[in-house]
């Protein structure tokens, strides 16, 4: 099973960002997303498509449909600069699957 | 708060084995899973290999017949043996936890070099 992410994305500071991780039917499947910063380990930004950590600011937020799950991150700031990575986990391989990453630039 | 610390890491030839351990502090919930997660120099992460409290596990392709998820009941602790390393498995390897298939904890991770 394969997720698909953008190797990029940029945004103006206050402004809205939205990360897709595309996958087959990635809407029967739950999708987590985590945020990690350079040298750091990766943190949990939103489980179970659209839940947020204790912790993660409301800004946070995310959806699943169809064939594609999309972390949107509202109001963005300089600190929301890192990598992110959509995961499910694949029960007819038996395998948990990251997407490639995407990282967000903040201009 | 939930930590969990890697040890073990380290510098070992192409052909060598390993063995990684992952210890939770600060747990106040039971540990249902435990993964192994890596990630190659300027590289995206990589699953590995997990293990559920009631025993079964499950391996990436690209280490399977290599690497050995295992946990210590008497100690709390978890261990990845990883056996005939191979220049490509050169990451830093982290082990996470959490509920219901998410990832909420992470340890600080630890590198693992195969080289010669």
């Amino acid at each position: 099973y394969v997720l698909t992410q953008p190797p990029s994305v940029s945004v103006a500071p206050g402004k809205t960002a939205r990360i897709t991780c595309g996958g087959n039917n990635i809407g029967s499947k739950s999708v987590h997303w985590y945020q990690q910063k350079p040298g750091q380990a990766p943190v949990l930004v939103i489980y179970h498509d659209s839940d947020r950590p204790s912790g993660i600011p409301e800004r946070f937020s995310g959806s699943n449909s169809g064939n594609t799950a999309t972390l949107t991150i509202s109001w963005v700031e300089a600190g929301d600069e890192a990598d992110y990575y959509c995961q499910v986990w694949d029960s007819s391989s038996d395998h948990l699957v990251f997407g490639g990453g995407t990282k967000l630039t903040v201009l | 708060e939930v930590q969990l610390v890697e040890s073990g890491g380290g510098l070992v030839q192409p052909g060598g084995s390993l063995r990684l351990s992952c210890a939770p502090s600060g747990l106040t919930v039971s540990i249902n899973y435990m993964s192994w997660v890596r990630q190659a120099p300027g590289k995206g992460l990589e699953w590995v290999s997990v293990i559920y409290s009631g025993g079964r596990t499950y391996y990436a392709d690209s280490v399977k017949g290599r690497f050995t998820i295992s946990r210590d009941n008497s100690k709390n602790t978890w261990h990845l043996q990883m056996n005939s390393l191979r220049v490509e498995d050169t990451a830093v390897y982290y082990c996470a936890s959490g509920i219901s298939g998410s990832y909420g904890y992470w340890g600080q991770g630890t590198l693992v070099t195969v080289s010669s």
